[in-house]
């Protein structure tokens, strides 16, 4: 089955700041990529999907992009609502497998 | 509204069974895929399996650690989705979320229900 791996597990940053999560598949897995957010106590929210296209309503500071095994989300600018957990995961194929999660504070 | 409504979490001993249902509402609920994903205390998404629809003859995936003890099951005219799980174990402890797989080629979770909470202890 193909692993997916994210980097970092944690992080803190500024509101302001740029902040770039990356998602690696142990095998190429196209486009078929997808972001979650979930915020502390929250249902997961879907952010981004095809690895790059943001979805209805989701600010335009988060953007994705990559494909086949390397992959990253960044926030622009960090906002103080921005504080969440995100995951990858691929859809190409089951096991339809998450990452571990980055969870996002603020410094 | 667009909406997942899960049901039937509790506290259940190791190797006993419980059946969680997920009511949906407000989309065509036959045309769609399912899934259910699960979450342990203060862990990461897992995704334990998926259900398609008609067209696709109702087949069934399911994640490694749970093959062969959770059957998932749907009955479109009820626009409901079931789990039933068998022999569970303690590492089955978690919130089980009901996930609507969007239409088209772009498979992800587009909905998301709230969750129900599923304990096994002793």
């Amino acid at each position: 089955d193909i692993q997916m791996t994210q980097s970092p597990s944690s992080l803190s940053a500024s509101v302001g700041d740029r902040v770039t999560i990356t998602c690696r598949a142990t095998q190429g897995i196209s486009n078929y990529l997808a972001w979650y957010q979930q915020k502390p106590g929250r249902v997961p929210k879907l952010l981004i999907s095809a690895a790059s296209t943001l979805e209805s309503g989701v600010p335009s500071r988060f953007s994705g992009s990559g494909s086949g095994t390397d992959f990253t989300l960044t926030i622009s600018s960090l906002q103080a609502e921005d504080v969440a957990t995100y995951y990858c995961q691929k859809y190409n194929s089951a096991p339809y497998t998450f990452g571990q999660g980055t969870k996002l504070e603020i410094k | 509204e667009v909406q997942l409504v899960e049901s039937g979490g509790g506290l259940v001993q190791p190797g006993g069974s419980l059946r969680l249902s997920c009511a949906a509402s407000g989309f065509t609920f036959s045309d769609h895929y399912m899934d259910w994903v699960r979450q342990a205390p203060g862990k990461g998404l897992e995704w334990v399996g998926r259900i398609r629809n008609k067209a696709n003859s109702y087949s069934i995936e399911y994640a490694a650690s749970v093959k062969g003890r959770f059957t998932i099951s749907r009955d479109d005219s009820k626009n409901s989705l079931y789990l039933q799980m068998n022999s569970l174990k303690t590492e089955d402890t978690a919130v089980y979320y009901c996930a609507r797989v969007r239409l088209g080629t772009t498979k992800v979770f587009d909905i998301w229900g709230q969750g129900t909470m599923v304990t096994v202890s002793s």
